[in-house]
Parts: C-alpha cells; structure tokens; sequence
C-alpha cells in the first residue's frame, strides 16, 4: 500500500457526462500528479500540483482540469467526456517536487465510458 | 524528443533465469531514470531509479545499466522469479521548472514461468 488513496475505485458513465475524481496524496506529500493509462497511449502524465499550484501541465485535454485543495487532495475534473477517454487515471504523490523525489502511485480509478 | 522507447513488448523467462528489458531516449535533458514495477489492478510502484553519472546501480536482484553516450539503459532481474511476473515500465525526468513529470516507456510485461 502506497499510502496515496484514489476514488471512486470504478467509474462507468456515458458520453457527454462530467465526472470527478479524488485523490489523497501521502500523508507529509504537498505534491500531486496525474497520469492517464491506456491501451494505445500508455501511461501519460497529465498535470502536477505543489501545494495548492499548478506547477507542470503535460498532454491535458482542455476538456480536462484539475486543483490542489489546502488540506492537499486533488481533484480531477473530466468532462464532455468521450469514448476514448477511457482509462485506468493515476495519482502520485512526493515529498515536493523536486527532480528526485520518488513518486508514489495510487491504486487508479478505471473509467469506462459507454 | 520526449519519448522513451522500451523493448521487448513481452517478455518470457524461467525460473532463475535473467531478464533484459531495454529502453532508449532522445532528450538529453533527462536526468533520472526510474523503473517501475506493476501487478494488475495496482499502480505502479518504484522499484529501482538510477541517475547518469553512473554506470551502474544494484539492489538486489535487480540490476541498471546506464549508457549515456548511447542513450541507452537497462534493466536486468537476475534469477527472476515468478513473483516478478509484472508489466515494468521505464520513465525519464528532466530538472528544471516542468518538476518531475515522468515519461514512461511502453512497458514490458514479464511472465517468469515456474
């Protein structure tokens, strides 16, 4: 167990919705990432967070957004969702976020859009 | 410039025998170089992460080997066991203002038979 808690673990919905999903970084952790998990995509890293601001954005569709709350979860806003944003989505999280700081990966939460 | 590329896709090793799974990068900006193990259903989680002013970095049975001038490293699982079998993934990072946003490699995913 890494420490990092995501939810809701499954998440089925249909096109053209909005979902949210949540993470709990390492208790200590003022950084959070995402990542996305596919098939055809691999593992991508979307967005990062330093206590509270956004500190690097990577292969984020606009559609897609995200935030750092003071007590330091984060959320991950996806919508207008389409078929292919089906994914296993990951959150990590570190110390800070400095070069060497090894990121800790929660469990996923595998979103299935019908 | 950002990719990592990995290789083998698959790989299928008895028990005690060596596995090799091989990536190659671009950007030479990169400054340190993770692997990560992970089972079905979990995250990944690090298992090794070397920096390129090494050769070299054992823990364990699991070995990297760095190769700057070609852009290569590796990493090698001595005596695998069926424990082992996972997907690995190799990532990079680069310093500097985009944090530690990690690139990862296809990965490889490791069948260690009894």
């Amino acid at each position: 167990d890494s420490g990092v808690t995501q939810t809701p673990k499954h998440l089925i919905t249909a096109t053209g919705q909005r979902v949210t999903l949540r993470c709990s970084p390492r208790s200590g952790d003022l950084s959070v990432y995402w990542y996305q998990q596919s098939l055809d995509q691999g593992l991508q890293f979307l967005i990062q967070y330093y206590n509270g601001e956004e500190r690097a954005k990577g292969n984020i569709l606009e559609r897609f957004s995200a935030q750092q709350f003071p007590d330091l979860h984060s959320e991950l806003n996806l919508s207008s969702l389409e078929l292919g944003d089906s994914a296993l989505y990951f959150c990590a999280s570190s110390v800070r976020w400095g070069l060497y700081n090894e990121q800790f990966f929660g469990p996923g939460t595998r979103l299935t859009v019908l | 410039q950002q990719q990592v590329k990995q290789s083998p896709q698959s790989l299928i090793v008895q028990k005690g025998g060596i596995s090799i799974i091989n990536c190659a990068y671009e950007n030479t900006a990169f400054d340190y170089f993770p692997w990560y193990q992970q089972f079905p259903g979990k995250g990944p989680a690090l298992l090794i992460a070397i920096r390129p002013d090494v050769s070299e970095k054992k823990e364990g049975r699991f070995t990297i080997s760095f190769n700057k001038s070609a852009k290569q490293f590796s990493l090698h699982i001595m005596d695998s066991q069926p424990g082992d079998s996972a997907t690995y993934f190799c990532a990079a990072a680069t310093p500097g203002a985009s944090g530690s946003r990690l690139t990862f490699g296809e990965g490889t995913q490791l069948t260690v038979n009894p």
